[in-house]
C-alpha cells in the first residue's frame, strides 16, 4: 500500500513565524503535490514537482515555497505566516504516467494549520 | 485554465436510495476524471476514475458517466449505506506529463439510517 505521512496532524503558529511542512511517500513516486482544502473551495493546488529539484507553481502559489531535495520528500514551506493561510493542507504523491495518461494521487492525512 | 464545477455541495439521502452528483468541466482537452472520497480525518482517496476514450464505467454500487460534447460527468451511487457518507470531490485532468489535476469544490453526502 502506498503511505503518504504529513510531519504534524495540526499545527498552531504565530503570525510572521516561518513554517515548514513536510510530506514523505514510500512509493517511489515521481510527482508530489501540495494543496489546501478550504471550506467551500475544494482542493486548489499550491506546488508541485516531477523530479527531485523540480518545481512548478499550482494556482495559488502566493506566499508559499516549496523544497524537494530528495525523491521522496516534499516540504512547503511559509516564509513568513499569516492568518490567511490558515487551513488544512494536504500532501500528495503520484507515479509519471504512460502517454498522456494521468494516474492515481495518493494523499496524506493533512495537516491543519492554524495561524494566530 | 481548466475549471472543474461540482453540484451540489450537500446532498442527504435515505439509506438504500440513490445519490448523484454532478461537475461540469470547461477544458476540451481533458482526459481523465477521477473521483476522490474524503471521510473524516482522512485525506481524499479514489474511488473510481474514467478517461476520455469511455462513456460509463461501473464498480459495484458506484458508476462514473462522461459525456465529452457537454462537458458533464457525473457519480452514481447505488442503494446509499452510511458509510458512503463522506466529502466527494470530482476532479478533471489534461495529462501532459505531470499530472496536474483540478478538483471541484465538493460535494458532503449523508446517508440517514
Amino acid at each position: 500500500d502506498v503511505k503518504v505521512t504529513q510531519s504534524s496532524r495540526y499545527l498552531v503558529k504565530r503570525t510572521g513565524e516561518k513554517v515548514f511542512l513536510e510530506c514523505v511517500q514510500d512509493m517511489d513516486h515521481e510527482n508530489m503535490f501540495w494543496y489546501r482544502q478550504d471550506p467551500g473551495l475544494g482542493l486548489r493546488l499550491i506546488y508541485f514537482s516531477y523530479d527531485v529539484k523540480m518545481k512548478e507553481k499550482g494556482d495559488i502559489p502566493e506566499g508559499y515555497s516549496v523544497s524537494r531535495e530528495k525523491k521522496e520528500r516534499f516540504s512547503l514551506i511559509l516564509e513568513s505566516a499569516s492568518t490567511n493561510q490558515t487551513s488544512m493542507y494536504l500532501c500528495a504523491s503520484s507515479i509519471s504516467g504512460v502517454g498522456l495518461y494521468t494516474d492515481t494521487q495518493y494523499f496524506g492525512p493533512g495537516t491543519r494549520l492554524t495561524v494566530l | 485554465g481548466e475549471n472543474v464545477e461540482q453540484h451540489p455541495s450537500t446532498l442527504s439521502v435515505q439509506e438504500g436510495d440513490s445519490a448523484v452528483i454532478k461537475c461540469t468541466y470547461s477544458d476540451s482537452a481533458s482526459n481523465y476524471f477521477p473521483w476522490y472520497k474524503q471521510e473524516l480525518g482522512k485525506g481524499p482517496q479514489l474511488i473510481i476514475d474514467i478517461r476520455s476514450n469511455v462513456g460509463e464505467k461501473k464498480d459495484q454500487r458506484i458508476a462514473v458517466t462522461l459525456n465529452k460534447t457537454a462537458k458533464h460527468f457525473s457519480l452514481h451511487i447505488t442503494e446509499t449505506q452510511p458509510e458512503d457518507s463522506a466529502v466527494y470531490f470530482c476532479a478533471a485532468s489534461i495529462g501532459e506529463g505531470y499530472q496536474k489535476v483540478t478538483f471541484g469544490t465538493g460535494t458532503k453526502l449523508q446517508v440517514i439510517p
